[in-house]
């Protein structure tokens, strides 16, 4: 049972307009939120993060909104680039040592 | 340059033959993990250390051993390695609650 989805494996979007890729969690313990990028053959690395007492946050192109009430976050990359083709990761985390992720979404940005 | 090295990047071996995957990490982090990563699964956490001998399961250790001697290695090891081992392997650490994981290259493991 996967406490933190997302339902989206992949997504196209053009170059320029909006990206935005969705994320759902059932463990409503979950405090701090976080997105993580990779690129083929590397690990990942951290995005941007957002803890519960927000409900948005935003560093550059990318911002992340976090709906409690639905158990929801979307991250939302504006404008989108060719550099940003990668799979995305969303994760929480309830205490000091758990961290769970998605399965990732794949964006391809097409020029 | 601050990082986590992960050695080997490529295994292939047979089922049975014991190995080991060596982390080390220059950060200084209490935490450090690992995690394997699979299509459709993500990323799931094998084990994790909170501190020098302080290890703990994640949630799929079943097959793996790790331990914590020093604080910046945490070195993965499989004993008898089976084909559902198969996977991409990532290190990882952190300084702290509330702040992110750096991760490793990763480690391409196949058992045959």
């Amino acid at each position: 049972d996967q406490q933190v989805k997302q339902n989206s494996p992949s997504l196209s979007v053009q170059e320029g307009r909006i990206s935005i890729l969705n994320c759902d969690y059932t463990n409503s313990m979950f405090d701090y939120f976080l997105w993580y990028k990779k690129y083929p053959a590397e690990g990942p690395t951290f995005l941007i993060s957002i803890s519960s007492i927000k409900d948005k946050n935003e560093d550059g192109r990318f911002t992340v909104f976090l709906n409690k009430s639905a158990k929801h976050l979307s991250l939302h990359i504006v404008p989108s680039q060719p550099g940003d083709s990668a799979v995305y990761f969303c994760a929480a985390e309830t205490s000091y040592d758990k961290v769970i992720f998605g399965p990732g979404t794949s964006l391809s940005v097409i020029p | 340059e601050a990082q986590v090295t992960q050695n080997p990047r490529y295994l292939i071996t047979v089922t049975g033959k014991k190995l080991t995957v060596t982390c080390s990490q220059n950060m200084n982090h209490e935490y450090m993990s690992w995690y394997r990563q699979d299509p459709g699964l993500g990323l799931r956490q094998i084990y994790y250390s909170m501190n020098v001998e302080v290890t703990d399961k994640g949630d799929v250790p079943e097959g793996y051993k790790v331990s914590r001697k020093e604080k910046r290695n945490f070195p993965l090891i499989l004993e008898s390695p089976s084909p559902n081992q198969t996977s991409l392997y990532f290190c990882a650490s952190k300084s702290g609650r509330d702040s992110p994981l750096h991760f490793g290259n990763g480690t391409r493991l196949t058992v045959t």
